[in-house]
Formats: C-alpha cells, structure tokens, sequence
C-alpha cells in the first residue's frame, strides 16, 4: 500500500520569497507523482507531474518539483511566490497500473505582502 | 475538450434525509469516475470508484453509495444522511486503459447536515 506525507500543514512566506513544500512517499511498487492546487472553494487542479524521465518536472505557475527516489521525496518549488499562489497544495501518488490515487493531507500556502 | 459537472453547488439537507449528488462528464468515453469527500482542513478521502457502466468499488463501508448509469454519469447517493455526512464532495475523472493517471476535478458541492 502507498502513504504520501505532507511534513507542513501550513507555509507561510512573504511575496516574491521562495517556497518549498515537501512531500515524502511510501510505496513497495513503482509510482507516479502528482501535485495539485485547490483554491478556495474549488475543485483540485493538476500542477505537474512525474512519470518517468527526467527528475525535475515544471509545472503551471512557475512551480517545479524534483523526484528523488532514494529520499522517497517529491517536494515543490517556486523561486518566487505571488499572492496568487495562496491556496492548498495536495501531493499525490498512484501505483502504476493501478486507479486509486493517494493523496496527502494537503500543505495551506499563504502568501503575505 | 472535456468538461465536468457537478450539481448541486452547495446543499443544506437534515438528519435522516436522502441525498443525490450527481457527476456528468462531456469529452470523453469511458472514463474512470471517482468521488472524494474531504471534510473541513483535511484531505481528501476516496469514497468510491468506477473503471465502467455498472462497475463501483466502494473505498469506505458506510451510508453512502454511489451508481453509474451511464458511461459519463456518475451518482452519490445516501437513503438517511448523518451529521458525519457534511463536507465538501468532489468528483474527478480520469483517461480509462491509457496509462495517463492525472485526475480531473469537478467544482464540488458543499453539503452541510443540520
């Protein structure tokens, strides 16, 4: 069975300020990797995701995210956040073949001025 | 391009009362269906799924459940609904038997059990 791990349940950080939300899986068969945002009172949208390939992913929104496999991690960047970017960051796994994706327990993100 | 629908926006229903949430999905043929719940700054729980027409599993044994009648309608339903029942439902779709595993969200209903 596969867990995924979100270490903050809340990010606060100034505008224009870096970011980084971290997520950890657990997984004994091979995964795919998502992240989603939720914004209030709204339905999730896909950010970006990993299949195979190339480790570091871009997404929507100037995020990007890095697969590492040995940390078991997939954490997401931004190098500078807007107030925009306010809103529930949900990381995701899924087993390859399967259909029931896992999510985490979701990492708010409030952008100050 | 595809597009899904959910109905109602937001519900306030009592205690005991049947519940229909409906979930209809333009675009595309046989999509895999799912309803989530996700109660108030939590997660979200997977409550059932469909891979096709006549085909649900179930992820949590409780008052709801859910039908699909159609090939791109999906339906929650409950005969007496619970305080427990309150949250925020969303239904998703995904690309069924291509090996593409991103999940597309509806807009939600908010249900409140009073």
């Amino acid at each position: 069975a596969q867990s995924v791990t979100q270490l903050d349940s809340q990010v606060p950080v100034f505008e224009e300020a870096p970011v980084e939300l971290r997520c950890n899986y657990s997984s004994s068969v091979s995964v795919y990797l998502f992240w989603y945002v939720q914004y209030p009172n709204q339905g999730l949208q896909l950010l970006l995701k990993y299949l195979s390939g190339s480790t570091l992913v871009k997404g929507i929104n100037g995020f990007e995210a890095e697969f590492n496999k040995s940390q078991t991690s997939f954490h997401l960047r931004k190098p500078s956040v807007h107030i925009s970017d306010t809103a529930e960051y949900f990381c995701a796994v899924i087993n390859t073949g399967g259909f029931k994706t896992i999510f985490g327990a979701g990492t708010r993100l409030f952008v100050k001025a | 391009s595809q597009t899904i629908h959910q109905w109602p926006a937001t519900l306030v229903q009592p205690v005991g009362s049947p519940l229909s949430l409906e979930c209809t999905v333009e675009g595309t043929s046989n999509p895999n269906l799912y309803w989530y719940r996700q109660a108030a700054g939590r997660g979200l729980q997977l409550l059932f799924y469909s891979v096709g027409i006549g085909q649900i599993s179930s992820e949590v044994p409780q008052n709801l459940s859910a039908s699909r009648p159609q090939d791109r309608q999906f339906i929650l339903s409950s005969k007496k609904l619970l305080l427990s029942d309150s949250g925020f439902y969303l239904c998703a779709w995904s690309v069924g038997g291509t090996g593409r595993y991103e999940q597309y969200f509806g807009p939600g209903t908010r249900l409140t059990v009073t």
